[in-house]
């Protein structure tokens, strides 16, 4: 079964520094992984995602993850990171099932931005 | 483009009172969802439907029903409310499911 586990509730950092948010996922195949943001009272939006190819890739707003198959992780970072950063992080994993396609959501991690 | 719509906003009910959540989508997306968020849960898949004309549970479907009434439309109804069922609720779309999912804004229902 699809796992994904976020093991920080909240992290904070200063406007300025580096981020790195971790994500360690559970599926048998190579999985479909995700990065979503939500701000504030808002939806989820997507930042990036994994299927295949380039283990690093590049998503919206500076963001960029690296899918390490060995570590079952799929962690986001961002070189410098700005007060608009603040938000709640969800990273997912995805998978074919009978009868269509699942995607299973972390917990999410709160980032907290302080000048 | 609206993107996902859904409504209402907001809603207070009853333990024992029915109610039903619209959503809508202008994208032509094949497949529909419905998650719950809870604090430190993240979401939770209610039901989806990977396409017009079928539905399916996901990990939370109890005390929930849903009708995919069109390709469009993806609606959630709530028979007898209980205050477990508390919680923010979005709905999302997305294309063939395997690619990206577009949420909406959310319903807040708070059940006392």
């Amino acid at each position: 079964a699809q796992s994904v586990t976020q093991p920080d509730i909240h992290i904070t950092v200063s406007e300025g520094a580096s981020l790195e948010l971790r994500c360690n996922y559970s599926y048998g195949a190579t999985p479909y992984l995700f990065w979503y943001v939500q701000s504030p009272g808002q939806g989820l939006q997507l930042l990036l995602k994994y299927f295949s190819g380039d283990t690093l890739v590049q998503g919206i707003k500076g963001f960029e993850a690296e899918f390490k198959r060995s570590q079952s992780s799929f962690n986001l970072r961002k070189p410098s990171v700005h007060w608009s950063d603040a938000a709640e992080y969800f990273c997912a994993v995805g998978a074919i099932h009978t009868g269509g396609f699942k995607t299973i959501f972390g917990a999410g991690t709160r980032l907290f931005v302080k000048a | 483009n609206a993107g996902v719509t859904q409504t209402p906003k907001f809603q207070v009910l009853k333990t024992g009172q029915s109610m039903t959540l619209q959503c809508a989508q202008d994208m032509n997306h094949n497949s529909m969802y419905w998650y719950r968020q809870d604090p430190g849960m993240g979401l939770r898949l209610i039901y989806y439907s990977a396409s017009e004309g079928t539905t399916d549970k996901g990990e939370v479907p109890n005390g929930y029903n849903v009708s995919r009434l069109n390709k469009r439309e993806f609606s959630l109804r709530l028979e007898s409310a209980a205050p477990s069922q508390t919680s923010v609720y979005f709905c999302a779309s997305s294309d063939w499911g395997r690619e990206t999912q577009y949420f909406g804004p959310g319903t807040r229902l708070l059940v006392l």
